[in-house]
C-alpha cells in the first residue's frame, strides 16, 4: 500500500528558533498533502493544505506567516514553524490522498516540543 | 461542510466484552466514512472504511462498524475485546474526492480493564 514518512518523529527546540517538518510521499506522486496539528488527548485539526507548484491555502486561525509550507515535488512537503513559541509544542500529521483517489494515507507524525 | 461527533470521550470495558463506540457525521451528500485508532505518542492506524456497498464493513483486528444512512451513524463494534485494544478511537468523514481533507470527531477513549 501507499506509504506516506515524516522526518523527523521528534524533535526539540529551543523558544524562538525554527523547525522543519517533511513529509514524503514514498511510492506514489502527490499534488496535494494536508498537515494536521494535534494537542494532547485532543482530535487532529486541519491547518493547511499544500499544493503542488501552487501557495498553500490555510485554515481559519493558522498564521501562514508562522507556518510555512512548501510543496517543491511531487512527493515531498514541507512545514516550517518559524519563531517556535511553547504553545507550538504539538503532534504534527501530514497525509496524502492515494492515485485512487479516495483515501488518505497518513504519516506516522512528528512531536514537536519548544522549550 | 462535514462534522463529526463521538458522544462518548471516554469508555472502560472489561476484557473479553463487546465494544461499541458511537459516531454520528454530517454530510449532505453520500460520506466516505473511517475509523481510525491511535496509541499514544503514535500515528493514526486505519481499522476500516466505508465508501459505498454493504453497509457492514469488516477491518482489522477483528472490528467491524455498520453504516445506517437513516441515523447517520457509523458505530464501530468488536465482539471481544482485548488489553491490547485500549488506545485513542478516532472517526473521520471524507468526500467522494480524497483531494479534500478528512473531518474527525473528538476521539473515544477506551480503557480495558482485567
Amino acid at each position: 500500500g501507499a506509504v506516506v514518512s515524516q522526518h523527523p518523529s521528534w524533535v526539540i527546540c529551543k523558544s524562538g528558533t525554527s523547525v522543519k517538518i517533511e513529509c514524503r510521499s514514498l511510492d506514489f506522486q502527490a499534488t496535494t498533502m494536508f498537515w494536521y496539528r494535534q494537542f494532547p488527548k485532543q482530535s487532529l485539526m486541519l491547518m493547511a493544505t499544500s499544493n503542488e507548484g501552487s501557495k498553500a491555502t490555510y485554515e481559519q486561525g493558522v498564521e501562514k506567516d508562522k507556518f510555512l509550507i512548501n510543496h517543491a515535488s511531487l512527493t515531498l512537503s514541507t512545514l516550517t514553524v518559524t519563531s517556535a513559541h511553547p504553545e507550538d509544542s504539538s503532534f504534527y500529521i501530514c497525509s496524502a490522498p492515494g492515485t485512487g483517489g479516495d483515501e488518505q494515507y497518513f504519516g506516522p507524525g512528528t512531536r514537536l516540543t519548544v522549550t | 461542510a462535514q462534522s463529526v461527533t463521538q458522544p462518548d470521550i471516554h469508555i472502560t470495558v472489561s476484557e473479553g466484552a463487546s465494544l461499541e463506540l458511537r459516531c454520528n457525521y454530517s454530510y449532505g451528500a453520500t460520506p466516505y466514512l473511517f475509523w481510525y485508532v491511535q496509541s499514544p505518542g503514535q500515528g493514526l492506524q486505519l481499522l476500516l472504511k466505508y465508501f459505498s456497498g454493504d453497509t457492514l464493513v469488516q477491518g482489522i483486528k477483528g472490528f467491524e462498524a455498520e453504516f445506517k444512512r437513516s441515523q447517520s451513524s457509523f458505530n464501530l463494534r468488536k465482539p471481544s475485546v482485548h488489553w491490547s485494544d485500549a488506545a485513542e478511537y478516532f472517526c473521520a468523514v471524507g468526500t467522494h474526492s480524497g483531494n479534500t481533507p478528512l473531518v474527525f470527531g473528538k476521539g473515544t477513549r477506551l480503557s480495558v480493564i482485567a
